[in-house]
């Protein structure tokens, strides 16, 4: 079963601006991840962020993890026309072999 | 990096046919891999985990005679959507984990769209 939302639930920018995205969840967890799915396609990996980290960056993004409000946010930076794709948060309560939760997703148009 | 690979990407039949998509770890052994459906602008609902050698497990309310799962080998789980019809149109997509690398993330198949006439 889904145990996170997310909002916005869509997004609208111009290119240039920046984009963020925030994500909650319900359960302790090990480690929670963002993907971005293009329409149509499968899911892309962007960034794990464990438990005891708080802030983590690559490249244009930048999320943080706030652990005692069982929140994260996905920041996007400089925004271009490319990024427009659905992103979802997805939780991991262990490394071993447990499945992801997965929030409801932000669809990002970034407007050229 | 490791590679998870689905097949076939789309299918399109009538209904009544059952439909077989493969997923496969292409570079590390998975020992567990898991389904997931996604319909329309939705997020992505975990079906099943597929344990090789063993039975899957299956979420409440997904129908395991339905939906057969076989993972015969460490690097091949297969989902068969048994007497497809027009509600089983949808987005399934795989995912496995390697194990053997650390604080790996999972790694997800490219899915499959069935489209059930």
């Amino acid at each position: 079963s889904q145990q996170g939302e997310e909002d916005p639930q869509a997004l609208s920018i111009q290119e240039g601006e920046n984009a963020t995205m925030n994500c909650s969840y319900k359960t302790s967890i090990n480690n929670l991840q963002w993907y971005r799915q293009n329409s149509g396609r499968g899911l892309v990996h962007l960034i794990l962020i464990r438990s005891n980290e708080r802030e983590k960056h690559s490249g244009r993004l930048r999320v943080t993890l706030d652990t005692s409000k069982k929140s994260s946010s996905l920041l996007i930076t400089a925004s271009r026309a490319a990024d427009t794709a659905s992103y979802f948060c997805a939780t991991d309560a262990s490394l071993g072999n447990t499945p992801l939760v997965f929030g409801k997703g932000t669809r990002l148009s970034v407007i050229a | 990096g490791a590679v998870v690979s689905q097949h076939p990407s789309r299918v399109i039949c009538k209904s009544g046919t059952s439909v077989k998509i493969e997923c496969r770890s292409l570079d590390f052994q998975a020992t567990t891999m898991f389904w997931y459906r996604q319909f329309p602008k939705q997020s992505l609902m975990l079906m099943a985990t597929s344990n090789e050698g063993s039975k899957a497990t299956y979420e409440q309310g997904v129908e395991k005679d339905k939906f057969l799962i076989n993972h015969a080998s460490l690097t091949l789980s297969t989902l068969t959507v048994t007497s497809a019809h027009p509600e089983d149109s949808s987005f399934y997509i795989c995912s496995a984990r390697d194990l053997g690398g650390g604080n790996q993330p999972q790694h997800f198949g490219d899915g499959t769209r069935l489209s059930i006439l």
